[in-house]
């Protein structure tokens, strides 16, 4: 069964600063791998996905996924008290297209004004 | 944006009741998912769904069973609840191709 390890488990950033989460999975077969965002007492909501090698940048995200080292990492750039959730790393499993996620336990995010 | 709604937001149950959490989507996605969430175990698939009238075992399926009736619909029943069965669960919905899952706001289940 597919393992997905997040860290780090919280991290405390000032607003404005870069932030870099990181994601490392079992399988070298899986598909994509997924983050989400999840504010408190909501559900989680999909923010960036990426299939290939190499890096994915929307709006003040990017993700980089390294298929060798099982390992994805997302950045936010300017960091928004906003941006103050949990971020979840999800990845697809393999074999036929089930739609199925495996999920890690998440990096709490706090960014203080 | 897809729309997944949940019902009950919040529900007490004693020990050996019978629960029934449901879920309603807009979006005419055809896969439907039941998640529990807890910590130090993130989330955690339980039940999913390819269309009306198919359910499928996920990761942790014993002492639930789940009913697809429709595709708007897809409810999770805990025949015999348990203590450990207290939790927070999300419903999601999403189609093949796309891959993105789209989650309710979640039931917060306490059973006593």
């Amino acid at each position: 069964q597919e393992k997905v390890q997040q860290s780090p488990e919280s991290l405390i950033v000032p607003e404005g600063a870069m932030v870099s989460l990181n994601c490392s999975f079992s399988d070298s077969a899986s598909q994509s791998i997924w983050w989400y965002q999840q504010h408190p007492g909501k559900g989680p909501k999909a923010l960036i996905s990426i299939f290939s090698n190499g890096n994915k940048k929307e709006g003040r995200l990017t993700v980089y996924l390294n298929r060798a080292s099982l390992h994805v990492s997302l950045h936010i750039k300017d960091s928004q008290p906003s941006d103050s959730a949990v971020y979840l790393c999800a990845v697809s499993n393999t074999g036929a297209n089930t739609g199925k996620l495996t999920f890690g336990h998440g990096t709490i995010l706090r960014v203080h004004p | 944006e897809a729309a997944v709604t949940q019902s009950p937001r919040n529900k007490v149950a004693v020990t050996g009741g019978k629960v029934t959490l449901s879920c309603n989507q807009t979006n005419n996605h055809n896969n439907m998912y039941w998640y529990r969430q807890d910590t130090g175990h993130g989330l955690r698939l339980i039940h999913y769904s390819y269309g009306a009238g198919s359910t499928e075992k996920g990761d942790i399926p014993d002492g639930y069973k789940a009913s697809r009736p429709s595709q708007e619909n897809f409810s999770l029943i805990l025949e015999l609840a348990t203590p450990s069965q207290t939790s927070v669960y999300f419903c999601a919905s999403g189609d093949w191709g796309e891959g993105t899952q789209y989650f309710g706001p979640g039931t917060r289940l306490l059973v006593l």
